[in-house]
């Protein structure tokens, strides 16, 4: 059964401390690896991975993939109040355009 | 240009009855997803319509179906509702190049009495 889990599931740090999110995969013809901040309703787009190896950086925030022991980690630093969200985590397949298998995700929390 | 636009945004049903669920993607996107998200599940993909055709099911019961239309709006029915249905709706839309990168309307809450 394909499978993305997600760790830790819960994370309290203070403002403008560094974290760091984990994401595992099991999934069959694995084609990419997406990361997703939801703050209140909408998944919004962070991150599309492919490549091994190669870091994706967007602000504060980046990611990378390592496709030999299959998982993925995102990274943020200096976080703000407004990093407040869960964070998931999707594999796709080469079958299947859309259809993504979620993590349960991370829910940060940051304290002021 | 206009984002993924789901309606209703909350409704609430009885069990037993039926409900239909509304997504008008990004224009000029033609695939179109659903998505199921409970607390305990977290987001189960329900199913993918491209060129009015549906691509790929999740597995979930024939009480669950959908549709698209020839605009690319998509619909999605459910059934008979049970409790368990209680969730948030999440429609996508994605276009030809990035397939993968899924653009997510803000959802329909559907709760069920």
């Amino acid at each position: 059964e394909d499978k993305v889990v997600q760790s830790p599931l819960s994370l309290v740090v203070h403002e403008g401390d560094t974290v760091t999110l984990n994401c595992s995969y099991e999934v069959t013809n694995f084609r990419s690896l997406l990361w997703y901040k939801q703050e209140k309703k909408a998944p919004t787009f962070l991150f599309m991975l492919t490549s091994s190896g190669i870091e994706k950086k967007s602000g504060r925030l980046s990611s990378i993939l390592d496709k030999k022991e299959l998982f993925s980690i995102l990274n943020i630093t200096a976080t703000q109040t407004g990093d407040s969200a869960v964070y998931l985590c999707a594999a796709a397949q080469l079958q299947g355009a859309q259809k993504l298998v979620f993590g349960q995700g991370t829910r940060l929390t940051i304290n002021p | 240009k206009a984002g993924v636009t789901q309606t209703p945004r909350y409704l609430i049903k009885t069990r037993g009855q039926q409900v239909t669920l509304s997504c008008s993607p990004i224009s000029g996107h033609r695939s179109v997803s659903w998505y199921q998200q409970t607390p305990g599940q977290g987001l189960q993909f329900l199913f993918e319509y491209f060129s009015e055709t549906q691509r790929n099911k999740g597995n979930f019961p024939g009480r669950f179906s959908g549709r698209q239309f020839s605009n690319s709006r998509s619909e999605m029915n459910v059934s008979t509702l049970e409790l368990g249905d209680s969730a948030l709706y999440l429609c996508a839309s994605s276009g030809t190049t990035g397939a993968n990168v899924l653009t997510f309307g803000a959802g329909s809450r559907l709760t069920v009495l």
